[in-house]
């Protein structure tokens, strides 16, 4: 049974330039929420989605955007980046159709804004 | 105020201790607790839950909720040098920064 995957592992952009990340929940689960974990910081919340729609956001300017799709794999999408967009981004499932339940965490995005 | 607050650490404990990790949280309506572990390098993994007042324990580890005091604890019982890692106290969708532990051999 394959957990949350994430993909890239690493990624490398320079300021302005824009990045999707990809999502793929664990198996059996219907909810997606993105978090945002700076280094030395607990992960901050940015969205969750569930059946297709964003239903909760953090405090992340419009810049940061996402879908989920019919098989409930997501996307964030970060326009205009700036440096302090550096950070491991986390991709987190759960079954609970919209609840922050027992949260399954993939391995992360690593991204680097230069 | 932050939504979720912790000892940064690091909290150090010899081997066989037990160690105690706490947590607060500002909102009063909170429902849902949770303690996740982090090994450096890694994503969180959800450790232990709990939803009503009172202790819940699940082999070394206890969890305490107070929510009239709006408090969270984790203790873990017989330390490892395996349980260095930082432990994330979540209300509901919020994290706190983080209890770094390290366990001494």
């Amino acid at each position: 049974d394959a957990g949350v995957t994430q993909s890239p592992t690493h990624l490398i952009k320079t300021r302005g330039q824009q990045v999707t990340l990809r999502c793929s929940p664990k198996s059996g689960h219907d909810t997606v929420s993105w978090y945002q974990q700076a280094l030395g910081q607990g992960p901050q919340f940015i969205f969750q989605y569930y059946e297709e729609e964003e239903r909760q956001r953090g405090n992340f300017p419009d810049r940061f955007s996402g879908h989920q799709f019919p098989n409930y794999s997501s996307e964030l999408n970060v326009n205009a980046l700036l440096l302090g967009d550096s950070a491991l981004y986390l991709c987190a499932s759960s079954s609970t159709g919209g609840g922050f339940e027992k949260l399954f965490f993939g391995s992360g995005t690593q991204l680097s804004v230069l | 105020q932050k939504e979720v607050e912790q000892n940064s650490g690091p909290l150090s404990v010899p081997e066989g201790a037990i160690a105690s990790l706490n947590c607060t949280y500002s909102d009063r309506g909170s429902q849902s607790f949770f303690w996740y572990r982090q090994y450096s390098g890694k994503s969180p993994e959800l450790i232990m839950s709990i939803y009503s007042n009172g202790d819940k324990e699940d082999g070394r580890f206890t969890a305490q909720l107070n929510k009239a005091s709006q408090y969270v604890s984790l203790l873990i019982r017989d330390s490892q040098p395996s349980d260095s890692a930082t432990y994330l106290c979540a209300v509901g969708r919020s994290f706190g920064a983080g209890t770094r532990l390290f366990v001494k051999a």
